[in-house]
């Protein structure tokens, strides 16, 4: 089944304590791409990848690391995590580096205390 | 800078009636793509449609239309006889590059 997938699903954490949220994709997708949801703001871009070794930032940067040293896979890492940083994550694929469908991993749900 | 604007944060409706969410962009681009995606209260999001700024055909899937006008920047989504099953809330996004923007959402609920 093609599909995109996160873990954990849930995470509570402390403040500093550095964490990974992996995510994968099974499609050969060349696009990945982070995204934050809050109340209000809808989602909101974190890092992107259009390839191996290729990644750029979105709009809210600050506060995380992403990599991608496999097409399938881009981890989301929080080195120092603070509460500014609870949110719902997800991430998301698409086949082409042009303004392709995206398709959605279920989320991380990250609280940070 | 591109922006995405919902005016609806909330529209309740009771079943069977029409609804139409809103959605405004702002982009300085020629070439650009809108979405609207799905978001139950399941949590994940569905993709519902893609639709490029040279293509401004109307489209219809079933009970879901689309209504797209450049001259307003406008890329509204109506829901004909609407059904529980599409309480949810609704995003609408806009790409002209490798990066996505999204709007902050609609959330409507169906009232049986």
């Amino acid at each position: 089944e093609a599909q995109v997938t996160q873990n954990p699903r849930y995470l509570i954490t402390v403040t500093g304590k550095k964490l990974t949220v992996t995510c994968s994709q099974n499609m050969n997708h060349e696009y990945m791409s982070w995204y934050r949801q809050d109340p209000g703001l809808g989602l909101r871009q974190i890092y992107y990848s259009m390839n191996v070794e290729v990644t750029d930032k979105g709009d809210v940067p600050e506060g995380y690391k992403v990599s991608r040293k496999e097409k399938r896979n881009f981890p989301l890492i929080l080195e120092s995590p603070s509460p500014n940083q609870t949110s719902l994550y997800f991430c998301a694929s698409s086949l082409w580096t042009s303004p392709d469908t995206q398709y959605f991993g279920p989320g991380t749900r990250l609280t940070v205390l | 800078a591109q922006k995405v604007t919902q005016a609806q944060t909330e529209i309740s409706v009771v079943e069977k009636e029409d609804v139409t969410l809103d959605c405004v962009y702002e982009t300085r681009d020629t070439t650009y793509y809108l979405f609207w995606y799905k978001q139950p209260p399941s949590g994940e999001l569905v993709f519902l449609i893609r639709r490029n700024s040279f293509d401004e055909q109307n489209e219809i899937s079933g009970r879901y239309s689309w209504n797209f006008q450049k001259s307003t920047s406008s890329f509204n989504f109506t829901i004909t006889a609407s059904q529980v099953v599409d309480s949810a809330v609704y995003f609408c996004a806009l790409s002209s590059g490798q990066n996505f923007v999204f709007g902050p959402g609609t959330r409507l609920s169906v009232l049986p």
